[in-house]
């Protein structure tokens, strides 16, 4: 049974054009992570959330935002996609926030931009 | 801030042959995790290792954390096609988590 699902898959969005992307958890994890991840590269965490606590990395561009609306969703929701924003976003969940604790990944949802 | 490299960056072996990807990291750490992400897929943790010296095995992979936890290694025996992706290393502290840059495996017969 899928524990992390990401919806949609692939997502084509045109230059400029708010999307949002979803992901939900059957785990009930406190924490969920959003990472964008580019070709050849490691991944690169945007934000988390502890619980309804949001938690934004130093470095995410502010055109980066998320909402978590109750513990199995969350949504990640980019205002203005640059072509540099193409890439695959991953969503992660753990049970608690820390280097100790396992993360659990979604599929991903690769973002074309046009 | 917390720097985590890994070498090789890309290794490429005969099926059979065995395969090293070592994590060294700039500060010590208190843990460190592995994850495997397959080509076209998600990363999917591997396994964990605490202890100073600690040593982890998984079947063909080998795990080991460094005496001064600053440093850690995982090695594959008889590498399989099976094995192909990119394998990373994973910490953190209380306020950052931080993948170690990869290392990307391919095999072939």
């Amino acid at each position: 049974d899928a524990m992390v699902i990401q919806n949609p898959r692939y997502q084509v969005t045109q230059f400029g054009k708010p999307v949002t992307l979803s992901c939900s958890q059957t785990l009930n994890h406190n924490v969920m992570y959003w990472y964008q991840q580019k070709s050849s590269q490691a991944p690169k965490l945007l934000f988390h959330y502890y619980d309804k606590d949001f938690n934004n990395e130093a470095d995410t561009p502010d055109n980066f935002q998320s909402r978590r609306p109750n513990t199995s969703f969350c949504f990640l929701d980019i205002r203005s996609p640059g072509l540099g924003d193409a890439a695959m976003y991953l969503c992660a969940t753990s049970r608690d926030w820390g280097g100790q604790y396992e993360q659990y990944f979604g599929p991903g949802t690769r973002l074309t931009v046009t | 801030g917390q720097q985590v490299m890994q070498i090789p960056q890309y290794q490429h072996v005969q099926e059979g042959e065995d395969f090293t990807t070592y994590c060294n990291s700039s500060t010590t750490l208190s843990n460190i995790q592995w994850y495997k992400q397959r080509p076209g897929g998600h990363p999917v943790f591997l396994i964990q290792l605490v202890k100073s010296g600690e040593v982890k095995k998984q079947k063909r992979l080998t795990f080991q954390f460094g005496e001064a936890k600053k440093n850690s290694s995982l090695h594959i025996t008889a590498t399989q096609t099976t094995d192909v992706g990119t394998y990373f290393c994973h910490t953190g502290t209380a306020s950052k988590l931080t993948f170690g840059t990869g290392t990307r495996l391919q095999v072939t017969l």
